[in-house]
């Protein structure tokens, strides 16, 4: 079983509001993604790290931005929320190395930016 | 460039039947993985299977099995005696040696399955 949290579960706040979706991870693994979820299910990478101070973007342009200070944690920061934001953000992680690439995931963050 | 096309949007079986889930791939590397997806209602993705491009066999785990094929760019899911707990959306997803190693997802098939 997957030891990756992500917090809060549901979040609703207005527009302009600044947040920061939390995600941990007990793994000890290296590389952890956020995904953007849009209501048509699919799945679009907005961004990866490889390890502490290593910070990629995705496919998808995202106006969010992301940091890594420490191995277990990845959290996504949207300075100026808006309703375009509206969507549900997974986070995952896996270990270093393409033969272990598997990608283990959160349970998600349901946005809503009214 | 690569590519996962689940053609099926949403399935709807009765309880006990059986099903399958199509994906079909693109890729032009020949060094790749292959993986399925469930995604129940409470949201996280759970991982099912992962198959590397070099190994064809096809895999049974209880009552899921799947079925890969090269020469279709096929990787194809099938749950037998499907039980209401399947219901969830499925991913597919292909990962290349050369793609910076990350993930292309299909996008995704609803099951639903009444009782």
């Amino acid at each position: 079983e997957a030891d990756i949290y992500q917090t809060p579960r549901y979040l609703v706040i207005g527009t302009g509001k600044k947040i920061t979706l939390e995600c941990s991870q007990t793994m000890g693994h290296d590389k952890m993604y956020w995904y953007q979820q849009d209501p048509g299910m699919e799945l679009h990478l907005i961004h990866y790290s490889y390890g502490v101070n290593s910070t990629e973007k995705g496919d998808l342009s995202s106006e969010s931005t992301v940091s890594r200070i420490r191995t277990e944690h990845f959290p996504l920061t949207l300075e100026s929320a808006r309703p375009s934001h509206t969507s549900q953000y997974l986070c995952a992680s896996s270990e270093q190395g393409w033969a272990k690439n598997i990608q283990y995931f959160g349970a998600g963050t349901r946005l809503s930016v009214l | 460039a690569q590519k996962v096309t689940q053609a099926q949007t949403e399935i709807s079986v009765v309880e006990k039947e059986d099903v399958t889930l199509d994906c079909v791939y693109e890729t032009r590397d020949t060094t790749y993985y292959l993986f399925w997806y469930k995604q129940p209602p409470s949201g996280e993705l759970v991982f099912l299977i992962r198959r590397n491009s070099f190994d064809e066999q096809n895999e049974i785990s209880g009552r899921y099995s799947w079925n890969f094929q090269k020469s279709t760019s096929s990787f194809n899911f099938t749950i037998t005696a499907s039980q209401v707990v399947d219901s969830a959306v499925y991913f597919c997803a292909l990962s290349e040696s050369g793609y910076g190693q990350n993930f292309v997802f299909g996008p995704g098939t609803r099951l639903s399955v009444l009782p």
